[in-house]
């Protein structure tokens, strides 16, 4: 079964920091681009940064741009979202979610809340 | 920054054609992709390529492209298909991802 499994939320101060995972199993997990979207409580969702097969190429919102660092590790299958100088407007439901080639992002995970407050 | 708008709900009766329209200057040049978000779960891609549905959505989902205008078209609205409703595309250097504001779609 195809399937992303986030961790690593939780509560965190203004200006602190978190890593989230994300584990996939099911596919080959170097072929794809993969990306974290966030939703935050009643909003809607925002796209946060990709991240191509081999590492190569990171992309990110402005809003996290020298904040947030996207990676992974192709052979724990695995992909990681280091979140540093957390603000309240990060507080959302982080999800891992595989891109396809044309863009579209076909599988997604069950999401990891991520609140920031003191 | 890049902006994707979609109205913020649809109303429509069982058995009738719910559409809702997502608009964006770049949509001429990018795929848009729409996505089903129920209460409480991760979102699902329902459309992909504005037009192409993946395997195991209902036949009653299609998508349609016209200009900076790409439209989801739900026909027959079953009680089921009560959701929130995202479009998905990229900027028009296809490097940043951009995600609609969302569209509540109630089935009175």
């Amino acid at each position: 079964e195809v399937q992303l499994v986030e961790s690593g939320g939780g509560l965190v101060q203004p200006g602190g920091s978190l890593r989230l995972s994300c584990a996939a199993s099911g596919f080959t997990f170097s072929s794809y681009w993969m990306s974290w979207v966030r939703q935050a409580p009643g909003k809607g969702l925002e796209w946060v940064a990709n991240i191509k097969q081999d590492g190569s190429e990171k992309y990110y919102v402005d809003s996290v741009k020298g904040r947030f660092t996207i990676s992974r590790d192709n052979a724990k299958n695995s992909l990681y979202l280091q979140m540093n100088s957390l603000r309240a407007e990060d507080t959302a439901v982080y999800y891992c979610a595989r891109r396809i080639t044309i863009g579209a992002f076909d599988i997604w995970g069950q999401g990891t809340m991520v609140t920031v407050s003191s | 920054s890049y902006e994707l708008t979609q109205p913020p709900s649809v109303s429509v009766s069982p058995g009738q054609t719910a559409r809702i329209t997502c608009s964006g200057d770049a949509l001429p040049k990018q795929y848009a992709y729409w996505y089903q978000q129920k209460p409480g779960q991760a979102p699902v891609l329902v459309i992909y390529k504005d037009s192409e549905r993946p395997s195991g959505i209902p036949e009653r989902f299609s998508g349609s492209s016209s200009g900076t205008t790409v439209t989801l078209t739900i026909s027959g609205v079953q009680a089921e298909d009560e959701a929130d409703y995202y479009c998905q595309s990229a900027d028009s250097s296809g490097t940043y991802e951009v995600f609609g504001g969302g569209t509540k779609l109630t089935v009175l």
